[in-house]
């Protein structure tokens, strides 16, 4: 059974710093892993998908790294404004017969202090 | 593009109720999957529906249950409401079925009391 799981659970960072956040996975027969950015009681927002023939995907100050025989994966945030300041959720599509469903980590709760 | 819709936005219950939620998909989406977020946790899967059938499902009892309709929006059913199916109930909708990208609604924050 695939396990996902996110270090640190909460983080807080003054605003301008560079910072990593870290999902792990147990089974790295995955076929894709996303990360996502949830606001407070609102639905999720997806920010990078990274196929696992990649390594990497970068888009604006978000870049995150896959590892898939480790069964790693770390996002990391350059220049880090008040407005980053969300939960940060890593979820895994496994290959084969269960690649319809998203397995997600409990998420980083990200504070970017102004 | 119309985006992934979920209604209604917020809804409370009493223990025994039933409930029913609605989600309509991405413009060109023929895939729905329905989460369930409880408070601190991540979204646990709850099924999906492809082509008005059921695709797969998750670790829920059998009064947790869904609708596809022709045009691809979905429902979701829960009966005998209990205390613990208080959460955020989140809809995602992709292309196709598979390990495809998935985009998901506001959620619908359900609340049983």
């Amino acid at each position: 059974k695939q396990e996902v799981t996110q270090i640190p659970a909460a983080l807080s960072v003054p605003e301008g710093e560079n910072l990593v956040l870290n999902c792990s996975f147990t089974d790295s027969a995955i076929y894709n892993l996303q990360w996502f950015r949830q606001d407070p009681g609102k639905g999720l927002t997806s920010l990078l998908l990274i196929q696992s023939s990649q390594r990497e995907q970068t888009s604006g100050r978000l870049n995150a790294s896959l590892d898939k025989s480790s069964g790693r994966s770390t996002l990391y945030i350059a220049a880090s404004q008040p407005g980053d300041s969300a939960t940060y959720l890593c979820a895994v599509t496994n290959s084969g017969g269960s690649n319809y469903k998203l397995t997600f980590g409990k998420g980083t709760l990200l504070t970017v202090n102004p | 593009e119309t985006g992934v819709t979920q209604s209604p936005t917020h809804l409370i219950k009493t223990r025994g109720q039933q409930v029913t939620l609605r989600c309509s998909s991405q413009s060109g989406h023929n895939t729905v999957s329905w989460y369930q977020q409880a408070l601190g946790q991540g979204p646990q899967f709850i099924f999906q529906y492809y082509r008005e059938e059921e695709n797969g499902r998750g670790n829920f009892p059998p009064r947790f249950s869904g609708l596809q309709f022709p045009n691809y929006s979905s429902e979701l059913n829960v009966n005998a409401l209990e205390l613990d199916d208080s959460a955020l109930y989140l809809c995602a909708s992709s292309l196709q079925t598979g390990a495809n990208e998935q985009f998901f609604g506001p959620g619908t924050r359900l609340t049983v009391l």
